[in-house]
C-alpha cells in the first residue's frame, strides 16, 4: 500500500515569514494530493490540493509543489499569520485498485509566533 | 459544516460497555472512511466502504466493528475495548470512482476508555 511520511513534525516560525512542510510518498499510482489543517478540536479541513498532471499550484498565500518523478510534494505558506496555526495533514489518494483511499502523513504542528 | 455529521460528539465507557459510533453524510457520496487519530500519531485508516461494501480492514481488532446499511450511513460498534483504544475518532466520505476529490470530515467522536 501506499506510504506517505511527512516533515517536520513541528515547526514554529516568527509572523511574516515563510513556512514549508514536506511530504513523499511511494506509490507511483498516486495522483492525488491534498492538503488539510486541522485547528484544535475541529475537524481536517481541505486547504488545497493538487492533481498529478500538474506540477504547481497556487492560492493567495498558500502554494503546493509536487515532483512525481521524484515522488514528493510540498505546502508552502507564505506571510504566515498567527491564524495559521494548526496541524496540517498532507495524503495522498490512489488512482487503480485503492482509488478511494486517502493515505495521510503524520501531521506537521505548525506555530506562528505574534 | 462539511454535511459530514458524527455523534455522539464525547463519549466516556468502561471496558466492559457495548457503544457504537454513528456517521451520516447526504452529500451523495459513495466512499465513507473511519480513521482514528491519537494524539502524536498520523490519521489512521480503520475501514472503508465503497457503495456500502467494505473495501478496506486495516488490521482493526475485532473489538471495532463497522456496518454500513447505505451509502449515507455508517456505524461504528464498539466493545470490550481497551484504554489505549481513546482517541479522535473521525468519519469521512467522498465521491466514489476515479474522481479525485478530497474527504470531507465529520467533527469527530472524542473516545475515552476508563
Amino acid at each position: 500500500g501506499e506510504n506517505v511520511e511527512q516533515h517536520p513534525s513541528t515547526l514554529s516560525v516568527q509572523e511574516g515569514d515563510s513556512a514549508v512542510i514536506k511530504c513523499t510518498y511511494s506509490d507511483s499510482a498516486s495522483n492525488y494530493f491534498p492538503w488539510y489543517k486541522q485547528e484544535l478540536g475541529k475537524r481536517p479541513q481541505l486547504i488545497i490540493d493538487i492533481r498529478s498532471n500538474v506540477g504547481e499550484k497556487k492560492d493567495q498565500r498558500i502554494a503546493v509543489t509536487l515532483n512525481k518523478t521524484a515522488k514528493h510534494f510540498s505546502l508552502h505558506i507564505t506571510e504566515t499569520q498567527p491564524e495559521d496555526s494548526a496541524v496540517y495533514f498532507c495524503a495522498a489518494k490512489g488512482l487503480v485498485d485503492n482509488f478511494n483511499k486517502f493515505y495521510f502523513g503524520s501531521g506537521t504542528k505548525l506555530n506562528v509566533k505574534p | 459544516e462539511t454535511g459530514v455529521t458524527q455523534t455522539p460528539r464525547h463519549l466516556v465507557m468502561g471496558m466492559t460497555n457495548k457503544k457504537s459510533l454513528k456517521c451520516e453524510q447526504h452529500l451523495g457520496h459513495n466512499a465513507m472512511y473511519w480513521y482514528k487519530q491519537s494524539a502524536k500519531k498520523p490519521l489512521e485508516l480503520m475501514f472503508v466502504y465503497n457503495f456500502k461494501e467494505q473495501t478496506e480492514n486495516n488490521s482493526v481488532p475485532s473489538r471495532f466493528s463497522p456496518e454500513c446499511p447505505n451509502s449515507s450511513h455508517l456505524f461504528l460498534h464498539l466493545h470490550t475495548l481497551q484504554p489505549e483504544d481513546s482517541a479522535l475518532y473521525l468519519c469521512a466520505s467522498s465521491p466514489s470512482g476515479t474522481v479525485n476529490t478530497e474527504a470531507f470530515f465529520g467533527q469527530g467522536t472524542r473516545l475515552t476508555v476508563v
